[in-house]
């Protein structure tokens, strides 16, 4: 069965310090990955994606993901997190044309500690 | 500016009622999707569209009905056989890199 799984519902961090927010998927075809940002009341921004090659992708906002073909992750990165990051974080797996398969996960909620 | 825009942003229906919410897209896309969000749950996919005069169900179609008279507008009805749609509803167009880009949201409360 193709899902996304997200397995920290809630994370709390303190300003200034690094963030990893895991993001794992089961997906039949290869799969091109995503990471969206929710801030309460907003719609999705995109902050990344892969498609294929380099395997560390950068995205807006300072943030950075990394495939791993063989842990089905997809997991997001920030060296230094500021109050402004402070959101739900949605990683999403589609594919190419495959116009009803984007599948997210259920998000996680990440708080920062002043 | 190119982007996504839902009107409105916030909508009360009294049981019984149908209502509409506008989707409206100037970024040339031709797919576009209807997802609803609950709290502490992902986006359910209620109906996409790939192109003009064509539309498909998602996985929870039932008690919604959308339609796709212009490329750039797809508008979701949200009918009274919808049985909890206390809800935030997004909108999103799908460009040609397969990238979703999404609008503002509509938050629908049952009144």
């Amino acid at each position: 069965a193709q899902s996304v799984t997200q397995p920290d519902i809630h994370i709390t961090v303190s300003e200034g310090a690094s963030l990893e927010l895991r993001c794992n998927y089961s997906y039949g075809a290869t799969p091109y990955l995503f990471w969206y940002v929710q801030s309460p009341g907003q719609g999705l921004q995109l902050l990344l994606k892969y498609f294929s090659g380099d395997t560390l992708v950068q995205g807006i906002k300072g943030f950075e993901a990394e495939f791993k073909r063989s842990q089905s992750s997809f997991n997001l990165r920030k060296p230094s997190v500021h109050w402004s990051d402070a959101a739900e974080y949605f990683c999403a797996v589609g594919a190419r044309a495959s116009y009803d398969k984007v599948i997210f996960g259920p998000g996680t909620s990440l708080s920062v500690i002043p | 500016d190119g982007g996504i825009t839902q009107s409105p942003k916030y909508l009360f229906r009294k049981e019984g009622q149908n209502v509409t919410l506008s989707c409206e897209q100037n970024l040339n896309h031709d797919a576009m999707y209807w997802y609803r969000q609950d709290p502490g749950q992902g986006l359910r996919l209620i109906y996409y569209s790939q192109i003009v005069n064509d539309f498909q169900k998602g996985d929870i179609a039932e008690g919604y009905s959308v339609s796709r008279e212009k490329k750039e507008s797809f508008p979701l009805t949200v009918t009274s056989a919808q049985k909890n749609p206390t809800a935030f509803y997004l909108c999103a167009s799908r460009s040609i890199t397969d990238t979703q880009y999404f609008g503002p949201g509509t938050r629908l409360t049952v009144l």
